[in-house]
């Protein structure tokens, strides 16, 4: 079953500018975990939060979780073309469950 | 380090026919997932594999999935009789451990298309 919902499902914007998507889950998690798949690609594991973080950092990426919302956020900033690529919210258990993805494009 | 690798990358097939997936995870991860993706689709789980434990199968979508994992290592995914609607990125990834908290390993996938 699909727990995470990620927001927008589309995203077109500039290199340099910062992408923002979101992700609502439904139920009680320990860790939410954020995956990158370029066209054709497996997932990479970008970022994992915890459910007692607040923010996350590494490298160009920054990861909030408010799990009084039951919400987490991904900003890439400065972006560059080779962001370009879906991105997925997964939610922990014994399995990963995911949302639908962004699909983010970075144009030149 | 190696990661975790599946094959065939692509698979065509014609509907009625079996076709087996492959899926090497990394060494030492006891953990071992199988997903499926539809094109435009989020993930799908299917069936989750833990040490000796009994996998985890609650979600194949119909009896004609399996899936076997052998020494602990290598699983293969079989699709008998398969459907145009089997058409998807068959997907697996391994981890660690089990438990909460670990990252999941995905290897590049397998194309399977369905005629």
């Amino acid at each position: 079953s699909q727990q995470g919902e990620e927001d927008p499902q589309a995203l077109s914007i500039q290199e340099g500018e910062n992408a923002t998507m979101n992700c609502s889950y439904k139920t009680s998690i320990n860790n939410l975990q954020w995956y990158r798949q370029n066209s054709g690609r497996g997932l990479v594991h970008l970022i994992l939060i915890r459910s007692n973080e607040r923010e996350k950092h590494s490298g160009r990426l920054r990861v909030t979780l408010d799990t009084s919302k039951k919400s987490s956020s991904l900003l890439i900033t400065a972006s560059r073309a080779a962001d370009t690529a879906s991105y997925f919210c997964a939610t922990d258990g014994n399995m990963l469950t995911f949302g639908g993805g962004t699909r983010l494009m970075v144009k030149p | 380090g190696a990661g975790v690798s599946q094959s065939p990358s692509n698979k065509v097939t014609e509907k009625g026919k079996d076709v087996e997936l492959r899926c090497d995870p990394i060494s030492g991860h006891t953990a071992l997932y199988w997903y499926r993706q539809s094109l435009g689709q989020g993930l799908e789980f299917l069936i989750y594999f833990q040490g000796n434990s009994a996998p985890d199968k609650s979600g194949l979508p119909s009896d004609r999935f399996s899936a076997e994992r052998t020494g602990g290592s290598v699983s293969t995914l079989t699709i008998q009789r398969t459907q145009q609607e089997d058409s998807a990125v068959y997907l697996c990834a391994s981890s660690f451990g089990g438990v909460n908290q670990e990252t999941q390993y995905f290897g590049p996938g397998t194309r399977l298309l369905v005629l």
